[in-house]
């Protein structure tokens, strides 16, 4: 069954460097979004994207957070400058365009920042 | 907001029992969606049922809406140790971000 990867699944970055998440989603999926869940805590929202631009964003996504879809089979999640707090772990999705169809999840990238 | 609250928090039994899980939202929604998560691991998903769809089935799992009472269930039949996870409820409009609660953890003893 076609499923969302993610590499790296484990991300360790000196405070104050920029790091990349990388996200393939499933082939045939037309929207993508972003999580992350910080240790213990909830799933929380990050982005969505579709048709090569945000659909919606959440207060914890600054302008230290962009996203970005290079080809057609990679979904990145750039952070700026890292700080302590962006520890967690980063999950991608995506879904159809087919409308009532599941957000397929990646298995993360759990992100440290030392 | 479209957060779905899942009840219990923690859920004990032993293997072979059945397992109950509850929801409940505030909004409309088109689906509602439930999802598994293992420890340290990503969100599985389940199975979806449609806002006119009432009781669905998918092999040990038996999902129900009332979309009137604004409520779902999953049910997990015959437990197994392997089912031991945290379980999510997530309703779903549209394209819409999925907004997650804390969830049910439920520890399967063999």
């Amino acid at each position: 069954e076609p499923e969302v990867t993610q590499t790296p699944s484990h991300q360790v970055t000196q405070m104050g460097q920029e790091v990349i998440l990388r996200c393939v989603p499933i082939s045939n999926h037309l929207y993508f979004y972003w999580y992350r869940q910080i240790l213990g805590q909830k799933v929380e929202f990050l982005v969505s994207f579709y048709n090569n631009e945000i659909s919606e964003k959440s207060e914890i996504f600054d302008d230290q957070f962009s996203v970005e879809r290079p080809d057609g089979s990679n979904f990145t999640l750039k952070i700026r400058s890292t700080k302590l707090e962006d520890s967690a772990m980063y999950f991608c999705a995506s879904t159809t365009e087919s409308g009532n169809q599941p957000q397929h999840f990646g298995d993360g990238t759990r992100l440290s920042i030392l | 907001s479209q957060q779905g609250e899942e009840d219990p928090q923690a859920l004990s039994i032993q293997e072979g029992e059945n397992a109950t899980m509850n929801c409940s939202y505030k909004t409309s929604i088109n689906n509602l969606q439930w999802y598994r998560q293992n420890s340290g691991r990503g969100l599985v998903h389940l199975i979806l049922i449609r806002s006119n769809e009432r009781e669905k089935h998918s092999g040990r799992l038996r999902v129900t809406l009332d979309t009137s009472k604004k409520s779902s269930s999953l049910l997990i039949t015959a437990s197994r140790a392997a089912d031991t996870a945290s379980y999510f409820c997530a309703p779903g409009k549209g394209f819409q971000k999925l907004v997650f609660g804390t969830g049910t953890r439920l520890l399967v003893s063999p």
